[in-house]
């Protein structure tokens, strides 16, 4: 199975303030990675597929890059709205596995 | 507009069985692979099972945690996702989301809570 180290576990950080969530895969996944913002008690929301294309709709301060077993997903300018739980998730084979989630708070 | 709309959960005792539905509109339902994703409380996703569609066999996987107690199934004609549940252990207790595709989960139901407890 393919591992999914996602780091960081949580972040604090202010509104307007660039962050960076990173996401480790155990083997080549090639561009197979997706992100998902999931707010208290909702189902998460696809920000990003295939590792770099944000979603129609999704504001461009979000973004994400890498391929093979790195990849990084940012946020320029938080927005209130932004603070959220944030996970990477892997569609290379099968089992499916996500990262284990980047709780991001208000400083 | 998309709508995908889970039923089915509730408290249960060790060892019993559940079924899950989910109720989808606002696409073609024989087009897309369906799966379920769970969330324990307080933890992170975890994906359950897939089964894709029809044009592709209809073929479904399982991760381990669930292999042999859980069956995905779907009715083409009603535009329904199911998920049997039996053998319920403690640690299936969780919100299970219903999410159409089978990588890239676009559209997700609102989830039902499963509670395994005595």
């Amino acid at each position: 199975d393919i591992q999914m180290t996602q780091s960081p576990s949580s972040l604090s950080a202010s509104v307007g303030d660039r962050v960076t969530i990173t996401c480790q895969a155990s083997q080549d996944i090639s561009k197979s990675l997706n992100w998902y913002q999931q707010r208290p008690g909702k189902a998460p929301k696809i920000l990003i597929h295939d590792a770099s294309n944000l979603e129609t709709g999704v504001p461009s301060r979000f973004s994400g890059s890498g391929s093979g077993t790195h990849f990084t997903f940012t946020i320029d300018s938080l927005q209130p709205e932004d603070f959220a739980t944030y996970y990477c998730q892997h569609y290379d084979n099968f089992p499916r596995t996500f990262g284990q989630g980047t709780n991001l708070e208000i400083k | 507009e998309v709508q995908m709309v889970e039923s089915g959960g509730g408290l249960v005792q060790p060892g019993r069985s559940l079924r899950l539905s989910c109720i989808v509109s606002g696409f073609t339902f024989g087009d897309y692979a369906m799966s379920w994703v769970r969330q324990a409380p307080g933890k992170g996703l975890e994906w359950v099972t897939s089964i894709r569609s029809n044009s592709y066999g209809g073929t479904t996987e399982y991760a381990a945690s669930v292999k042999g107690r859980f069956t995905i199934s779907r009715d083409d004609f009603k535009s329904i996702a199911f998920l049997q549940m039996n053998s319920l252990k403690s640690e299936d207790t969780g919100v299970y989301f219903c999410v159409r595709g089978s990588g890239t989960y676009r559209y997700w139901g609102q989830g039902t809570l499963v509670t395994v407890s005595s």
